[in-house]
């Protein structure tokens, strides 16, 4: 399977616990995003890399989140202290770059998060 | 916060009727697209329009986009129960140099064998 993957699919956590998620873009993508849905709303922007660089960041992402892509590849998400309110499904898609802003994202299936 | 707003919010139809949703937005655009969510999945691209388009087909897809009222209209024809999933349309907005998506709130359209 070539698509975008991500991993874990499903993640019960207790408040306060650290958690990471790891998403694996399609190979040759050099743009990779995070999204955050939350039930019975759209995907939310979170945060987008070019290659290794993180290039923007949603408000949405406080300072308990850091998210990185080392050597542009996989992406790593990591919330620490998790809080109830964490709890939503992470999105994360990947694009070629060769066509500005019109392109399309290919989504991963999500990792669905609940924070008790 | 959403870009805008999906109308109806759920679509209750028979197979083979066809399925309308619209979706209207806050902001000039430099394209809008069509998302299909499986219950509990990732999302699936289904077509994308450019502002500077009005109409485009795909398949049993047809989507069309008023910029000067900020809307578009997806039409699913001669729909199949497959096709039941939650429908999003989502903006590029203009003046950025990637595709950082905004989405609207979706609708989720039930098709009855």
């Amino acid at each position: 399977d070539t698509g975008v993957s991500q991993d874990p699919r499903h993640k019960i956590t207790k408040r306060g616990q650290n958690v990471t998620f790891r998403c694996d873009p399609i190979s040759e993508h050099n743009r990779l995003y995070w999204y955050r849905q939350t039930l019975g709303q759209g995907p939310e922007f979170l945060t987008y890399f070019q290659n290794e660089a993180q290039l923007e960041k949603s408000r949405l992402l406080s300072d308990r989140f850091s998210a990185e892509r080392p050597k542009g590849s996989f992406s790593t998400l990591e919330i620490q202290r998790t809080e109830q309110g964490d709890s939503a499904m992470y999105l994360c898609a990947s694009s070629p770059s060769d066509r500005g802003a019109e392109e399309t994202q290919y989504f991963g299936p999500g990792t669905r998060l609940l924070v008790l | 916060s959403q870009q805008g707003e999906e109308d109806p919010q759920a679509l209750s139809i028979q197979e083979g009727e066809n399925a309308t949703m619209n979706c209207s937005y806050k902001t000039s655009i430099n394209n809008l697209q069509w998302y299909r969510q499986n219950s509990g999945r990732g999302l699936v691209h289904l077509i994308l329009i450019r502002s500077n388009e009005r109409e485009k087909h795909s398949g049993r897809l047809r989507v069309t986009l008023d910029t000067s009222k900020k809307s578009s209209s997806l039409l699913i024809t001669a729909s199949r129960a497959a096709d039941t999933a939650s429908y999003f349309c989502a903006t590029a907005s203009r003046g950025t140099s990637y595709g950082k998506l905004t989405f609207g709130q979706g609708t989720i359209l039930t098709v009855h064998p």
